[in-house]
């Protein structure tokens, strides 16, 4: 068990909705990461969040949307769905937002478009 | 941007044979490379990992190189055993960027009995 809690676990849901994961970091940790991980594809960096702003934005779509909280639990907002958007989503976290600290996964959200 | 290349795509070994995963990254500035295990629908899992003022790391049967001037770090597991077959990732992490890791695309492992 990493520290990082991620619901749901599973989420199926149609074509043009939108759906929110919640992450919680492990106990301490300031920032937060997302990341996308498609089948048969590498870990995608979407977003990092630290003590509540912004702190590095990757490849995220603007369809997607993210915050972080003054509690330090972010959400990952994805709307106007489509079926290439079906992946699995990580949340990580990490003490500080400085390279060199240990990143931690979740244990991921699996999301199916239909 | 950073990017980081990893080969090979996939690794077939025979239990008891070392195995060696390979990475490049591109930006000079990186720091911080560590690699992560993934099994089958689990979450990714750290097993090593080195900073930009070590050349090599070694924790029992894994150890990882690292050459600065080349921008390559490497991976190296011995005496493989079944248990190690999964994904392995590298990844890289500049200081100046906050922090994020860019993966590399994976290695499916896979240790034959």
């Amino acid at each position: 068990d990493s520290g990082v809690t991620q619901t749901p676990k599973h989420l199926i849901t149609a074509t043009g909705q939108r759906v929110t994961l919640r992450c919680s970091p492990r106990s301490g940790d300031l920032s937060v990461y997302w990341y996308q991980q498609s089948l048969d594809q590498g870990l995608q960096f979407l977003i990092q969040y630290y003590n509540g702003e912004e702190r590095a934005k990757g490849n995220i779509l603007e369809r997607f949307s993210a915050q972080q909280f003054p509690d330090l639990h972010s959400e990952l907002n994805l709307s106007s769905l489509e079926l290439g958007d079906s992946a699995l989503y990580f949340c990580a976290s990490s003490a500080g937002g400085f390279s060199g600290n240990t990143i931690y996964f979740g244990e991921g959200s699996w999301l199916t478009v239909v | 941007g950073e990017n980081v290349e990893q080969h090979p795509s996939t690794l077939s070994v025979q239990e008891g044979d070392s195995a060696v995963i390979k990475c490049t990254y591109s930006d000079s500035a990186s720091n911080y490379f560590p690699w992560y295990k993934q099994e089958l629908g689990k979450r990714p899992q750290l097993i090593i990992d080195i900073r930009s003022n070590v050349g090599e790391k070694k924790d029992q049967r894994i150890a990882v190189t690292l050459n600065k001037t080349a921008k390559h770090f490497s991976l190296h597991i011995t005496e493989t055993q079944p248990e190690d077959s999964a994904v392995y990732f590298c990844a890289a992490s500049d200081y100046n960027q906050g922090g994020k890791l860019i993966f590399g695309q994976g290695t499916e492992l896979s240790v034959k009995p």
